[in-house]
């Protein structure tokens, strides 16, 4: 199985900052590599596909970056909705594997 | 407008055999390249891929779970399925179901169900 590294765990930080989550995979995955959003009432989200390719509906401070085996996901200035988790998620072999997830917390 | 919704039992004996249904709206899994997962999530984890179907009734699997898992659809009413056998203390979660789209020819997670708690107990 490809393993999914997501670091940091946590993440602290504030409205209008830049942050950066990273993914990082066990094998070389390609570009085969997805983002999710979770909101605290469990609701699951799809930001982007294929590394850096947004989901309809997604702004744009969101963007994804990345490949082979290294991968990350940047808000460019924090909104309030952005405080979640994030989950990255291989596609490129069964299974498909995710990440452990980043809790993005407010500062 | 893209739905699904999933729906199970709530609350199983050890032992027993889970049931899941997933019901969708806004397509069709008779279209292809189209395809449903089920996910799970245990209290306070991560996000665990499960099964996959796809419209040509091709069928993935979680070996973790070895041959507990089955996955099957229903294309005249909309529905997708998930049956899992023996169930234990590892398998309360939260389960979603979620539409497999096509993009840039690979395939995403693109709309989820609001997922259902399942409690095992004895």
């Amino acid at each position: 199985d490809i393993q999914m590294t997501q670091s940091p765990s946590s993440l602290p930080a504030s409205l209008g900052e830049r942050v950066t989550i990273s993914c990082r995979a066990s094998h070389d995955i390609f570009n085969n590599l997805n983002w999710y959003q979770q909101t605290p009432d469990g609701t699951i989200k799809p930001l982007i596909y294929y590394t850096s390719n947004l989901q309809s509906d997604v702004p744009s401070r969101f963007s994804g970056s990345g490949s082979g085996t290294d991968f990350s996901l940047t808000i460019s200035s924090l909104e309030p909705e952005d405080f979640a988790m994030y989950y990255c998620q291989q596609d490129v072999t069964f299974p498909w594997t995710f990440g452990g997830g980043t809790k993005l917390e407010m500062k | 407008q893209v739905t699904l919704k999933e729906s199970g039992p709530g609350i199983l004996q050890p032992s027993q055999t889970l049931s899941l249904t997933c019901t969708f709206s806004g397509f069709s899994l008779n279209t292809y390249g189209m395809g449903v997962g089920w996910i799970r999530q245990s209290s306070g984890k991560g996000l665990e891929w499960l099964a996959n179907i796809w419209w040509d009734d091709d069928k993935y699997y979680n070996p973790s779970l070895r041959n507990r898992l089955t996955i099957s659809k229903d294309t005249s009413n909309n529905q997708a399925f998930l049956k899992i056998t023996t169930v234990d203390t590892a398998d309360p979660a939260t389960y979603y179901c979620a539409r497999i789209g096509r993009y840039s020819g690979r395939y995403f997670f693109d709309y989820w169900g609001q997922g259902v708690m399942v409690t095992v107990s004895s």
